[in-house]
């Protein structure tokens, strides 16, 4: 079955970087794009971007544009999300998310992965 | 100000009909479909409803979905108390080039 495994929880300075993996599963890698989704605590899901696994492209929302970078590593069938200058406000559990091309379909999530920002 | 919008919250009985809306633009829903996600508390998302209205299998027939032009909407019948969730609506942004979502509806089954 298709399973998306996340990194672990992570507690970062403000103005530090986080990296956070998400492993595939069950199904070919690089058949699938890979959505990174946020959501901070209270508030709504928030789309984040997506790369190709294939072929390595990327789209990044206006939002995170010049502050995330999507990576992947297709001998292992993982994909990376690195977020840099870390302040409070990106608190939030961050999910990967399996989806079809160009569409709203994500049918399949890893379970999250917390990144705390604080003092 | 959110490409989509959704009430706050809702509620209703259990075995009642409850509808959750979902408002957007032409950029989004008028010209793409919508997807529906139920997320219970703690734990990731889950897809309910994609292209408007087909169900991933395993989702019960309770759940449908439709759409008119920008405006979508959400029906759960036979409403169940493990219905209790939040729910979001989602679409493709054709000049954001990218997923917008709604601000999330929270249901409560009385």
């Amino acid at each position: 079955q298709v399973q998306l495994v996340q990194s672990g929880a992570e507690v970062k300075k403000p103005g530090a970087s986080v990296k956070v993996s998400c492993k595939a599963s069950g199904y070919t890698f690089t058949s699938y794009g890979i959505n990174w989704v946020r959501q901070a605590p209270g508030q709504r899901l928030e789309w984040m971007g997506w790369i190709n696994p294939a072929n390595g492209y990327t789209k990044y929302s206006q939002k995170f544009q010049g502050r995330v970078t999507f990576t992947r590593d297709t001998s292992a069938s993982v994909a990376y999300m690195e977020l840099s200058g870390l302040t409070s406000g990106d608190t939030a559990l961050y999910f990967c998310a399996r989806g079809v091309v160009v569409t709203a379909r994500l049918h399949h999530w890893g379970q999250g992965t917390l990144v705390s920002v604080s003092s | 100000q959110p490409l989509l919008s959704q009430p706050p919250s809702a509620s209703g009985a259990p075995g009642q009909r409850v509808t959750i809306s979902c408002s957007g633009g032409s950029s989004n829903l008028g010209s793409n479909p919508v997807q529906w996600y139920q997320q219970l508390p703690g734990t990731a998302p889950k897809l309910l409803i994609f292209n408007t209205n087909m169900r991933p299998s395993g989702v019960p027939d309770r759940f449908s979905g439709s759409k008119s032009g920008t405006s979508a909407s959400l029906a759960i019948n036979g409403l169940q108390s493990e219905d209790e969730a939040d729910y979001y609506c989602a679409s493709w942004d054709d000049i954001m080039n990218g997923v917008v979502f709604g601000g999330g509806t929270k249901l409560t089954v009385l």
